[in-house]
């Protein structure tokens, strides 16, 4: 199946800063979902992004799925943003995702 | 238009009892999966399946863990003689068809006592 690797692995932020999450997965994907799980741990769809950009608006994110990765960008973070980011592929043939690791994210004062 | 539900949201079953946790998804979506999370661990696929068809269960363990999505009604997913290793939070995701965004349920988690 799909290997998933998610960096960094934990990230602190102080409130207003921006950051970079990447996602790198080691086979073609037809799917992809960005989730974020909050600290009562929901799951919470961020973006389905199987290829190109989208824009949420402090989030964004992009997939290029001819280099096999994603990355989910943050702006001007929030303590509501705190909690961990699974990024989640969808196999080529089938339909099951599969999560990576997380980036578990603590945005400070 | 409510998203998926999951009951119950907690559940305390003693070693060898059976739980039995209910999802039903979106309303227009006929795909449903269940996923797994160990404490500190991401999400693991168990099971994949249609109306009255279980499509892919490549993620269940082989033995005392089933799961049903009849034509009415809820999917269930059943778990007999639990051990201390099944707790866990158990998602169910539903999506419209096989290849569209999943969206998840609250999820229902399960302490084995």
């Amino acid at each position: 199946g799909i290997q998933v690797e998610q960096s960094p692995p934990d990230l602190i932020l102080q409130e207003g800063a921006n950051s970079t999450l990447r996602c790198n997965f080691s086979d073609s994907v037809n799917n992809l979902q960005w989730f974020h799980q909050n600290p009562w741990g929901q799951l919470i769809n961020l973006f389905y992004i199987p290829s190109g950009t989208k824009q949420n608006g402090r989030l964004s994110a992009t997939t290029v799925a001819t280099e096999r990765y994603s990355s989910l960008y943050i702006s001007s973070s929030q303590t509501t943003d705190s909690g961990v980011y699974f990024c989640a592929p969808g196999d080529g043939t089938a339909s099951k995702l599969t999560f990576g690791t997380g980036t578990r994210l603590q945005v400070t004062l | 238009n409510a998203g998926v539900m999951q009951n119950p949201r907690h559940l305390v079953r003693r070693r060898g009892q059976e739980a039995r946790l209910r999802c039903s998804p979106m309303k227009g979506h006929s795909h449903v999966y269940w996923y797994r999370q160990l404490p500190e661990e991401g999400l693991k696929f168990m099971v994949y399946l249609q109306k009255e068809n279980i499509i892919d269960e490549s993620g269940m363990p082989k033995e005392r863990f089933s799961a049903e999505f009849p034509k009415e009604g809820p999917s269930i997913l059943r778990i007999q003689q639990v051990v201390r290793g099944d707790s866990a939070a158990y998602f169910c995701a539903s999506s419209k068809t096989s290849d569209n965004e999943q969206f998840f349920g609250p999820g229902t988690r399960l302490t084995v006592l």
